[in-house]
């Protein structure tokens, strides 16, 4: 069972360049979403999705951008970086409300 | 406004030893959900207990255990008799009835010690 699979586990960036975290799910769940995870801040969210087509931004959305257009994948692209995003980020699928959500690897991200 | 808060940043204890991690939280909603997920220095997000609003009953599993007090919007986590292998990060988190998103507290740092 693959459950979330993120990649790059571990990129180094500078600052203007632009990436995509690559997020799949092999659960079939409809919601899906990106956090950061800061020291002293917990995880953040970044942007979720709850169903392919659709997509709305969390609590820290400025900078990121992400589409939804199948059920599986979730990618999350990063337009200029800038070194306040350096961070780990997880992508993450949850079945139905109220049910635990399922965290894929991990992406360490350093923008110098 | 923070929705969950874990004031304890970091804990030291020695093999063996209990530790009760705090977990205080705040919603204006009836039904809500409440997490504990464990970071192990592997970086993973390990999923360990969820709880419904409307079940109030300890849990125990193996060395763990919750307790959950409405009265004090309180879901404490307790690891008795303490292994190195409980070192980790472990972070409380809440979900209200109309959103799929989670809100996590801050995190506490369990260092055990051999």
């Amino acid at each position: 069972n693959a459950g979330v699979t993120q990649t790059p586990k571990f990129q180094v960036l500078k600052t203007g360049q632009s990436m995509t975290l690559q997020c799949a799910q092999d659960m079939n769940h409809e919601y899906m979403s990106w956090y950061r995870q800061d020291p002293g801040m917990g995880l953040r969210l970044i942007h979720y999705s709850v169903g392919a087509g659709i997509t709305d931004q969390g609590e820290v959305p400025n900078g990121y951008n992400v589409s939804r257009s199948t059920t599986e994948d979730f990618p999350l692209r990063l337009l200029s970086a800038a070194p306040s995003q350096t961070s780990v980020y997880f992508c993450a699928s949850t079945y139905r409300r109220g049910t635990e959500a399922f965290f894929g690897q991990g992406t360490r991200l350093t923008v110098v | 406004a923070q929705k969950v808060t874990q004031a304890q940043t970091e804990i030291s204890v020695v093999e063996k030893e209990d530790v009760t991690l705090d977990c205080v939280y705040e919603t204006r909603d009836t039904t809500y959900y409440l997490f504990w997920y464990k970071q192990p220095p592997s970086g993973e997000l390990v999923f360990l207990i969820r709880r419904n609003s409307f079940d109030e009953q300890n849990e125990i599993s193996g060395r763990y255990s919750w307790n959950f007090q409405k009265s004090t919007s309180s879901f404490n986590f307790t690891i008795t008799a303490s292994q190195v292998v409980d070192s980790a990060v472990y972070f409380c988190a809440l979900s209200e009835p109309n959103d799929y998103k989670l809100s996590f507290g801050a995190g506490t740092t369990v260092t055990v010690r051999a």
